[in-house]
């Protein structure tokens, strides 16, 4: 079936240090893979896909490319503010019918001024 | 634009009772999906409305559970006899149609607290 595994948190940054979140996933065909990410208080919001092998999306410093051979999504940021801390959370869309999302279990982050 | 809203944004209830979550998705949204997220945990797939009708109710956990999208706008998801393991945020999506690589838009969520 359809899965996504996501690092465990917390991940506890200091301010302009690099960030990685892992993502893998089990899938049938060639799904699409996003990042959502939930900042305190708020909903969930789209903050990159990609929608085939090798695309790579990326969104306000936030990059993440599409592996098909080590079926991974990871998010990177080259440095992180403060104003990044929030649930992160990796989904793949499944490939027919509904489309309807598969989530992780999320990955708080905080980062330190 | 608006976004999707749901309503209400807190609902306390008692075990046993009958509720009534609310979503309005974004104008034009022919896909509409409500997802479950417990504490700690990501979102999980309820239910699937493409127009009015629910293309896909396999997410649903058993029959207390049911959701109507009657003109293919607002949708409503209601729980019967409600349980403790029924809290949780309940979360409504919409999109533009269903398609690889399509973006879902999320609501603020119902957080729902059976008590």
């Amino acid at each position: 079936g359809n899965s996504v595994t996501q690092m465990e948190g917390p991940v506890t940054l200091s301010e302009e240090a690099f960030l990685t979140i892992n993502c893998t996933y089990t899938a049938t065909g060639y799904p699409s893979l996003f990042w959502y990410v939930q900042y305190p208080g708020e909903g969930l919001q789209l903050l990159l896909k990609a929608t085939k092998a090798d695309d790579k999306g990326s969104n306000k410093g936030f990059e993440a490319t599409y592996r098909k051979e080590t079926t991974s999504f990871h998010l990177e940021k080259g440095s992180v503010q403060v104003s990044d801390s929030a649930v992160y959370f990796c989904a793949l869309s499944t490939t027919s019918g509904t489309y309807k999302y598969i989530f992780g279990t999320g990955t708080r982050l905080k980062v330190l001024a | 634009g608006a976004g999707v809203s749901q309503t209400p944004s807190n609902k306390v209830t008692e075990k046993g009772k009958y509720v009534e979550l609310r979503c309005d998705p974004i104008s034009g949204h022919t896909a509409l999906y409500w997802y479950r997220q417990s504490l700690g945990q990501g979102p999980e797939f309820l239910i699937y409305f493409q127009g009015t009708g629910a293309a896909d109710d396999s997410g649903l956990p058993n029959d207390r559970f049911f959701a109507v999208r009657p003109e293919g706008s607002v949708s409503t998801l209601k729980i019967q006899r409600t349980e403790r393991g029924d809290s949780a945020v309940y979360l409504c999506a919409s999109s533009p149609g269903t398609g690889g690589g399509i973006t879902q838009y999320f609501g603020p969520g119902t957080r729902l607290t059976v008590l």
